[in-house]
């Protein structure tokens, strides 16, 4: 069974522009969450989609916005890039029904210089 | 709102020592899961265990522990007889949802078993 995939890996882009990150969640799983992970603020909650409707949000400017497909893949885009978005972004796919874990990809690297 | 603090930033044990990372949270939920990752160099975040709030028994699976108390909120995970296999940074999560969709993460703990 493929696991979560994410594209690309790694990622380096300019300040001021935008980017878009891809995320293929596991055969079945419906629900796909996304995370930033940096040195300074640790793991945090970006957003949750879920039968392609944001289901939850966190707190993040609206920069960073996504969405979901008919076939649960995710997309997570963000806009005006600053240095501060540098980050590994993970995203978590699972069930989202019982007693289930999320499933998490490898990250997608991104550097803004 | 929900907190996760993990208190060690960094630990470093020698092979086959025992190790416990601590972990304590905050819920005003009455209903809420608790989960441990371990994430290795690669960056995946790798599930190691989930815990219902309504289920205090504390669990088993190898060399690997799990200590959890609602009294104190904290739950804690230990390693037996450690292994450099298991350097990595653990973090410790907290969820409102069953399928742990939503997670509010600890800082992590870095652990660092030398041979």
């Amino acid at each position: 069974k493929a696991g979560v995939t994410q594209t690309p890996r790694y990622l380096i882009k300019t300040r001021g522009q935008q980017v878009t990150l891809s995320c293929s969640p596991i055969s079945g799983h419906r629900s796909v969450s996304w995370y930033q992970q940096t040195p300074g603020q640790g793991l945090q909650f970006l957003f949750e989609y879920f039968s392609e409707t944001q289901r939850n949000k966190g707190n993040f400017p609206g920069r960073f916005s996504g969405r979901q497909f008919s076939n649960s893949r995710s997309e997570m885009n963000v806009s005006t890039l600053e240095l501060g978005d540098s980050a590994l972004y993970l995203c978590a796919s699972s069930l989202a029904e019982g007693y289930t874990e999320a499933f998490f990809g490898q990250g997608t690297r991104l550097t803004v210089v | 709102a929900q907190k996760v603090t993990q208190a060690q930033t960094e630990i470093s044990v020698v092979e086959k020592e025992d190790v416990t990372l601590d972990c304590v949270y905050e819920t005003r939920d009455t209903t809420y899961y608790l989960f441990w990752y371990k994430q290795p160099p690669s960056g995946e975040l790798v599930f190691l265990i989930r815990r219902n709030s309504f289920d205090e028994q504390n669990e088993i699976s190898g060399r690997y522990s799990w200590n959890f108390q609602k009294s104190t909120s904290s739950f804690n995970f230990t390693i037996t007889a450690s292994q450099v296999v298991d350097s990595a940074v653990y973090f410790c999560a907290l969820s409102e949802d069953p399928s742990g969709s939503r997670l509010t993460f600890g800082e992590g703990t870095q652990l660092t078993v030398n041979p």
